[in-house]
């Protein structure tokens, strides 16, 4: 069972946004975690998309567009993955992850994102 | 480029055991650590491990810590995950992926970048 809370799916249409959410458990303090954000397409391995710690420390993966970004919502204990103006090729599975205070990593259950 | 060259796929008979190969190119292999993730059919995935390039030491999941090895060879930039007493559970797509420790931190786990290409393993009678 992951530690970390994804909805299994999303749906968006093309040209819209779509906020997919990470949520930490309450004994993880989300403020004070690196969220990293991984993109799956069938049949391929994980492909590394961004971290977010704040807005003055963050990391965008080699190649990502700009229409993906990384925020968090303190007062839920989650990290957010924002994708904007969506494209078809846009559709995948996110995985959220990150490495607590054990060095010990764990990702979330993934969300099945689909572009309408 | 950097990339990560994974052994191919195996079928093992259950309680046996298997090593996986993760060969390393395009940068300095011990500059960073390497870990290890499974993605069980239509499932999520599930970190199983790592390695520090900082100081070597490893962390393996509780759920298997008792069952896997990683190792790393400097000579041939190659890293393995050996799984011991297998079980239909374990069947599975292996990767591994390049840890980028974060500058500063003496060693401290960023993001997993790039990933190997994946091995199916199978357990099955």
């Amino acid at each position: 069972q992951p530690v970390l809370t994804q909805p299994p799916s999303s749906s968006a249409s093309p040209g819209e946004s779509a906020r997919l959410t990470c949520t930490l458990p309450s004994d993880i303090n989300v403020g004070s975690s690196n969220i990293y954000w991984y993109q799956q397409k069938p049949g391929s391995p994980p492909k590394y998309l961004l971290y977010y710690y704040s807005d003055s420390d963050q990391g965008q993966g080699s190649g990502v567009p700009s229409r993906f970004s990384g925020s968090k919502d303190a007062s839920a204990n989650t990290g957010i993955l924002l994708i904007s103006g969506l494209q078809s090729e846009d559709e995948a599975d996110y995985f959220c992850m990150i490495w607590p205070s054990n060095a010990l990593g764990v990702f979330g259950g993934g969300t099945k994102l689909t572009v309408l | 480029q950097v990339q990560l060259v994974q052994s191919g796929a195996e079928l093992k008979m259950p309680g046996a055991s298997v090593k996986v190969s993760c060969k390393a190119s395009g940068y300095s292999f011990h500059n960073y650590g390497i870990s290890w993730v499974r993605q069980a059919p239509g499932q999520g995935l599930e970190w199983l491990g790592w390695i520090s390039a900082y100081n070597g030491h490893r962390n393996y999941a509780q759920k298997i810590q008792d069952r896997v090895t990683i190792t790393t060879d400097r000579s041939t930039s190659t890293a393995y995950m050996e799984m011991r007493s297998l079980t239909s559970s374990d069947t599975a797509v292996y990767y591994c992926g390049r840890v980028v420790e974060i500058p500063g931190t003496l060693g401290w786990p960023g993001r997993l970048d790039p990933w190997g290409q994946g091995t199916l393993v199978t357990v099955s009678s």
